[in-house]
């Protein structure tokens, strides 16, 4: 089975402040990992994944995830939040060479205050 | 234009009725999915299709069905609406990356 926790259900943080959004998971082997973003009234967006090799990633609009295996987390970070980054922001996984689809978290909404 | 769009945007039916979600792709993609989104749950995986020929029921198949009409067309039908079946319906494509989703912009259905 493959799982995905995202604790937060909301997380709120300043203008200019870092933010984090944390996610864990459980999956059989090695994971693929995902970052989605969704505005309002939209559909998702892929930001960022990890496959292998570094575990820091970059991603789009100034978002990276840091990969730790040993506490099975896939945390998404950005140096200093925007306003424009206010969102639902799912993390979702898969075990790598597995027939098996992604699994989402439940999303966690970031709300960036001015 | 969008890449993967979704028609209706937004339907209200009664129990009982019969409805069908369409989506269509110009991406060129094999690989369609069919989500439902719940407040709280996330997305949860209701088919997926890698060809024509390929169907596949996701983790919350019951009491839907699918049709893939060709490459570019994935319909999502309720034969028989229930009010739990409430939710905001997703469609997505996936090219060569295994786990980069497209997805389109979504259909929200209530069943009264």
């Amino acid at each position: 089975a493959q799982s995905v926790a995202q604790p937060e259900d909301q997380v709120n943080v300043a203008e200019g402040n870092p933010l984090t959004v944390k996610c864990t998971y459980s999956v059989s082997g090695n994971p693929y990992l995902f970052w989605y973003v969704q505005y309002p009234n939209r559909g998702l967006q892929f930001l960022l994944k990890y496959i292998t090799g570094d575990n820091l990633v970059k991603g789009s609009y100034g978002f990276e995830a840091e990969f730790n295996k040993s506490q099975t987390s896939f945390h998404l970070k950005k140096p200093s939040a925007l306003v424009s980054d206010s969102a639902l922001y799912f993390c979702a996984v898969r075990a790598s060479g597995s027939a098996r689809q992604l699994t989402f978290g439940s999303g966690t909404q970031l709300t960036v205050l001015p | 234009d969008a890449d993967v769009t979704q028609t209706p945007r937004n339907r209200i039916t009664k129990t009982g009725k019969r409805i069908m979600l369409e989506c269509s792709q110009t991406k060129g993609h094999d690989r369609m999915y069919w989500y439902r989104q719940d407040p709280g749950l996330g997305l949860r995986l209701i088919y997926y299709s890698f060809d024509v020929k390929d169907i596949n029921k996701g983790e919350i198949s019951d009491g839907y069905s699918v049709s893939r009409q060709a490459q570019a067309k994935f319909s999502l039908s309720l034969e028989s609406a229930i009010p739990n079946q409430t939710a905001l319906y997703f469609c997505a494509t996936q090219g060569r990356h295994p786990g980069e989703l497209f997805f389109g912009e979504g259909s929200r259905l209530t069943v009264l």
